[in-house]
């Protein structure tokens, strides 16, 4: 089924490890975020792409760099984990123009311990 | 800043009662305003959404929501809740060029008593 396919689905990391996580979109949308989800703070946006090549910062950027090397992938990596990044990370997409709805993946719960 | 606010962290309606779950924003100009529904480890499906004209728009799984400007709110509303509506709900407005950032509310979480 096409839609927003988030991997790994769960990790744990040691403080001061490093991690990728990759988010794919198969509908061809041209905007992808990243966002946290923390008990009781609703979906805060780390990063967002407006386009291939491009990357902005979102609410709470600090610990975490993003590419979008190809249209259907946004990485998120996490150079040195920390507990405080312990959350659920979500992935979303949507298209430019017409519908502004997105559509979201499964999320990923990472533990930092 | 803009801002998103759900005053009610969690609400209990019993099964086959009405519903209205409120939200707040606070963006200087027109707002995109959407709510998500999010079960239990799953990611947020959209319910609905205004951009202009008609300030109750209608979404699925029998939601509404009306746009009120002069109370810069956004309620989301159901007259008869099911049990399988127990989830939490999330309130977001639009913002920036082409409404590229999207923020969210911090969520209500919804029970539905028997």
């Amino acid at each position: 089924n096409a839609g927003v396919t988030q991997t790994p689905k769960f990790r744990v990391l040691k403080t001061g490890q490093s991690m990728t996580l990759l988010c794919a979109q198969d509908m061809n949308h041209e905007y992808m975020y990243w966002y946290r989800q923390d008990p009781g703070m609703g979906l805060r946006l780390i990063h967002y792409s407006v386009g291939e090549g491009t990357t902005a910062k979102g609410e709470v950027p600090d610990g975490y760099n993003v590419s979008r090397l190809k249209k259907q992938n946004f990485l998120l990596g996490l150079e040195s984990a920390a507990p405080s990044q312990t959350s659920v990370y979500f992935c979303a997409s949507r298209t430019q123009t017409g519908n502004y709805g997105y559509t979201f993946g499964s999320g990923t719960r990472l533990t930092v311990v | 800043a803009q801002s998103v606010t759900q005053p009610d962290i969690h609400i209990t309606v019993s099964e086959g009662a009405s519903l209205e779950l409120r939200c707040n924003y606070s963006y200087g100009a027109t707002p995109y305003l959407f709510w998500y529904v999010q079960s239990p480890g799953q990611g947020l499906q959209l319910l609905l959404k205004y951009f202009s004209g008609d300030t109750l728009v209608q979404g699925i799984k029998g939601f509404e929501a009306e746009f009120k400007r002069s109370q810069s709110s956004f309620n989301l509303r159901k007259p008869s809740v099911h049990w399988s509506d127990a989830a939490e709900y999330f309130c977001a407005v639009a913002f920036g060029s082409s409404a590229s950032k999207i923020i969210f509310g911090s969520g209500t979480r919804l029970s539905i008593r028997p």
